[in-house]
């Protein structure tokens, strides 16, 4: 029974390459939330997702940002060209429907140099 | 606007006292969840407590509680009998029921809570 699985827990770029980060969810989970924790911040929602759609994309950057959630597979969080602003850690939460609990992923850590 | 304050950027507790963090809220909406989560060094999202807007009662989970006062739309948490492992960052979060189909979590800044041996 395993739990919401994020990949790779920790990720290092350079400044202008591409970060591909893929969330998991629990088994029976079709609803995806990405949230980004800036150093010393809380979480900020970035986008939500259920099963080959984007429901909101509200919170993601205009530019280089982009997430998916296909058929088949994990959901995963682009960001093309990355700078150093990027450095975050992308928590991915799951949830069964919209009326029920998200559960966490361990998060990925990224770091741009 | 929708946000979340907590005023309270670090917090200290000597072992097995009590500790009460702090958190205010902004919604027009009736309907919705408050959370606490708990966010230790391995940065793991935890789940600490969560309150449904329309109870009026308290939530309580163990050593933790809230006090939930809608009208004046604060959420504290309460740490009773404080442990080493309590040690932490501390989210307060609420959530929405009726915004569409989207259910986001807005998210206060956190309190760093020590715990002193």
């Amino acid at each position: 029974n395993a739990g919401v699985m994020q990949n790779p827990r920790h990720l290092v770029r350079r400044r202008g390459q591409e970060a591909r980060l893929r969330c998991s969810p629990m088994k029976g989970h079709s609803h995806v939330y990405w949230y980004r924790q800036l150093p010393e911040e809380g979480l900020k929602f970035m986008v939500y997702l259920q099963k080959e759609n984007i429901i909101d994309e509200s919170g993601m950057p205009k530019e280089r940002f982009s997430a998916e959630f296909p058929k088949e597979g994990p959901s995963i969080l682009r960001i093309q060209q990355v700078v150093r602003g990027d450095s975050a850690a992308y928590f991915c939460a799951t949830a069964r429907d919209v009326y029920n609990e998200q559960f966490f992923g361990p998060g990925t850590r990224l770091t741009v140099l | 606007a929708q946000t979340v304050t907590q005023s309270q950027p670090e917090m200290s507790v000597q072992e097995a006292e009590t500790v009460t963090l702090s958190c205010t809220y902004d919604t027009s909406e009736s309907d919705y969840y408050l959370f606490w989560y708990k966010q230790p060094p391995s940065r793991q999202m935890i789940l600490v407590i969560r309150q449904e807007a329309y109870k009026q009662q308290n939530a309580t989970e163990n050593r933790f509680s809230v006090n939930f006062q809608k009208a004046a739309k604060s959420f504290s948490l309460k740490i009773s009998d404080s442990q080493l492992g309590d040690a932490a960052m501390y989210f307060c979060a609420y959530r929405i029921l009726n915004a569409g189909n989207n259910r986001k979590l807005i998210w206060g800044l956190g309190t760093s809570l020590a715990v002193n041996p």
